[in-house]
């Protein structure tokens, strides 16, 4: 099955610095995207990606769909200390015409600590 | 607007036993689809629910059911519980509509089951 490999699986970084994390995959995926989930909470969306080379952006993140559509990365620039979570890449791929298969899979995440 | 909400949040059953995870899709929405996520791990998918009937399903055996009401609401039942079935269970809610092309999906915030 479709698996994704994300990495760093943990970071500690200074409030203030950027952070890199990225994802690939051994299969193609029509869309990226990326989650931030709190203790006890359910995923929240982040970013969104649905073409090869995308670049897109939230606030001090930004997000890069790859033009294999194997990969993508999530830059997270000046780290605050509300940056504290752990971050999920997921992929979604269409089975046919329709686009009935919609389910995600996710990468095991990365753990983000950011010291004051 | 009401977000996807879920219920209970917490839950303590024995092995053996059954459980009835339930949850409210997010306003306009028509698309469910449940996960289980493991300690440490990202969600995986366990399957989805559009117009009452069963779409998609992942890698989890027949012990794993579910429903979907009219009022897009749904339930995901587990018979036989393992220890292994301990885990967050996420719904998350999209919408799909007449076009068949599924909307992102929008967490809740799981319900925590732990099987002793």
């Amino acid at each position: 099955g479709q698996q994704l490999n994300q990495s760093p699986q943990s970071m500690f970084i200074q409030e203030g610095e950027d952070v890199s994390m990225n994802c690939t995959s051994s299969s193609i995926f029509n869309t990226w995207l990326w989650y931030k989930q709190d203790p006890g909470e359910g995923p929240v969306l982040l970013i969104a990606l649905y073409k090869a080379g995308e670049l897109t952006s939230n606030g001090r993140l930004t997000a890069q769909f790859g033009i294999t559509r194997k990969d993508s990365f999530l830059n997270i620039s000046a780290s605050i200390p509300s940056d504290v979570g752990i971050y999920f890449c997921a992929g979604r791929t269409t089975h046919n015409s329709s686009g009935s298969a919609r389910q995600l899979t996710f990468g095991s995440g990365t753990q983000l600590t950011v010291l004051p | 607007d009401a977000g996807v909400t879920q219920s209970p949040t917490h839950l303590i059953k024995t092995r053996g036993q059954q459980v009835t995870l339930r949850c409210s899709p997010k306003s306009g929405h028509d698309t469910v689809s449940w996960y289980q996520q493991a300690l440490g791990q990202g969600p995986q998918f366990i399957f989805q629910y559009y117009e009452e009937e069963e779409r998609q399903r992942g890698n989890f055996p027949d012990r794993f059911s579910g429903h979907q009401f009219p009022n897009y609401s749904s339930e995901l039942n587990v018979n036989a519980l393992l220890l292994g079935d301990s885990a967050l269970y996420l719904c998350a809610s999209s919408f799909r509509g007449s076009r068949g092309q599924t909307d992102t999906q929008y967490f809740g915030p799981g319900t925590r089951l732990t099987v002793l």
